[in-house]
């Protein structure tokens, strides 16, 4: 069965250090998303992403963040400089007609 | 903006017993999803509920959907301790999620 992959599954970083998480999303799949999660609290969108360009942001998602689709199979979420509030589970998620599937995260810590 | 609240946020059940996390949301929907979520895991897809009286069983879970009312059930029956997790759900709208705070589920002998 077909599934999103995420890569790495975990990663412990010093504040202030650029992130790269990586997700490849179901093949056919046209929609892919990015949320995350911090330890005991809710799941929270971060970013929409449709035909190479971002549909919708939160709030959270401000200049230290970005995302592309480098490859046509990747897609990837940066962190431009890490704080110790982005550690968190983030989740990528794709879809082709509105059912999202999600990866198993990746685990991010800031230290 | 778009609220979705679910009580209870904490469920203690005994082992046989009956139970239901209401899911209440703010505006209209594309679709409402139930997930289950163990210790530091992903997010487990169990239900998506699309139209107004949807109702999906699966075991012991069963989740309906009342779009009038903006009111998502999840039913638990004679709950067993492989039960224990957290639910989530998760109200769709032009494919983004938002999700409710999710119940915490402890299920004991």
């Amino acid at each position: 069965e077909p599934e999103v992959t995420q890569t790495p599954s975990h990663q412990v970083t010093q504040m202030g250090q650029e992130v790269i998480l990586r997700c490849v999303p179901i093949s056919n799949h046209l929609y892919f998303y990015w949320y995350r999660q911090i330890l005991g609290q809710k799941v929270e969108f971060l970013v929409s992403f449709y035909n190479n360009e971002i549909s919708e942001k939160s709030e959270i998602f401000d200049d230290q963040f970005s995302v592309e689709r480098p490859d046509g199979s990747n897609f990837t979420l940066k962190i431009r400089s890490t704080k110790l509030e982005d550690s968190a589970m983030y989740f990528c998620a794709s879809s082709v007609s509105g059912e999202l599937f999600f990866g198993e995260g990746s685990r991010l810590t800031v230290l | 903006e778009l609220k979705v609240e679910q009580n209870p946020l904490f469920l203690s059940m005994q082992e046989g017993k009956n139970y239901t996390i209401y899911c209440n949301y703010s505006t209209t929907s594309d679709r409402l999803y139930w997930y289950r979520q163990d210790p530091g895991k992903s997010l487990e897809s169990l239900f998506v509920l699309l139209s107004n009286g949807a109702v999906k069983q699966e075991g012991r879970l069963m989740a309906s959907l009342d779009t009038k009312a903006r009111l998502s059930t999840l039913h638990i029956t004679a709950a067993v301790h492989d039960l224990s997790a957290t639910y989530f759900c998760a109200v769709a709208v032009y494919g983004k999620l938002t999700f409710g705070q999710g119940t915490i589920l402890t299920v004991h002998p």
